[in-house]
């Protein structure tokens, strides 16, 4: 059974910086690039980051790109998402994502998510 | 930039056909993906490369596309099928990913 377990969420100040993890079980972890969408309260999807299976091509949304950082372990089967600069705007629950294939990142399995909010 | 729009909500009757549209801004386009999120849990996808079906999702959901235009409908709604629907796609060179605002199909 596919499993994504995601953690690291919690409340951090404006300017503030957390790193959310994924741990991935029941499936071959380095065949598939993997990915975040986040959704903020109340709002709809939104795609933030996706790395490829060695991790040498790596895309972003303009929304955080040049604040986070997508990274991943294939030796801990886990993903990571480095987010620095934190924003209000960048509250929201954070999904970790297995790509099915495909230019537009659709996503076959997600997490329940871990939720990052930023507030003073 | 690009950009997918869908109908922020949708109702029908039980039994009746739900259709919901994702329209983009700009062509060509990449495959159209859709996703079903009920209330408190993670999206699920249930139709890839605009008309094919995951293992394990109703063969009353099916997907298709008209130029710019890729259609979710669903025949036969169930109580079960409510819950927010979005749609996701990418321009041409996968600069831009996005999803549709989402489409809340109540059913009456």
């Amino acid at each position: 059974e596919v499993q994504l377990v995601e953690s690291g969420g919690g409340l951090v100040k404006p300017g503030g910086s957390l790193r959310l993890s994924c741990a991935a079980s029941g499936f071959t972890f380095t065949s598939y690039s993997m990915g975040w969408v986040r959704q903020a309260p109340g709002k709809g999807l939104e795609w933030v980051a996706y790395i490829s299976t060695r991790g040498s091509y790596i895309h972003y949304a303009d929304s955080v790109k040049g604040r986070f950082t997508i990274s991943r372990d294939n030796a801990k089967n886990s993903v990571y998402l480095q987010m620095d600069s934190l924003r209000g705007e960048d509250t929201a629950v954070y999904y970790c994502a297995r790509d099915r294939g495909g230019v537009a990142f659709p996503c076959d399995f997600w997490g329940q998510g871990t939720l990052a909010t930023v507030s003073s | 930039s690009y950009e997918v729009t869908q109908p922020p909500s949708v109702s029908v009757s039980p039994g009746q056909t739900a259709t919901i549209t994702c329209s983009a801004s700009a062509s060509p386009q990449q495959y159209s993906y859709w996703y079903q999120q009920k209330a408190g849990q993670a999206p699920v996808l249930v139709i890839y490369k605009d008309t094919e079906r995951p293992a394990g999702i109703p063969d009353r959901f099916s997907g298709s596309t008209s130029g710019t235009t890729a259609t979710l409908t669903i025949k036969g709604v169930q109580a079960e099928d409510e819950a927010d629907y979005y749609c996701q796609s990418a321009d041409n060179d996968g600069t831009y990913v996005v999803f549709g605002g989402g489409t809340k199909l109540t059913v009456l």
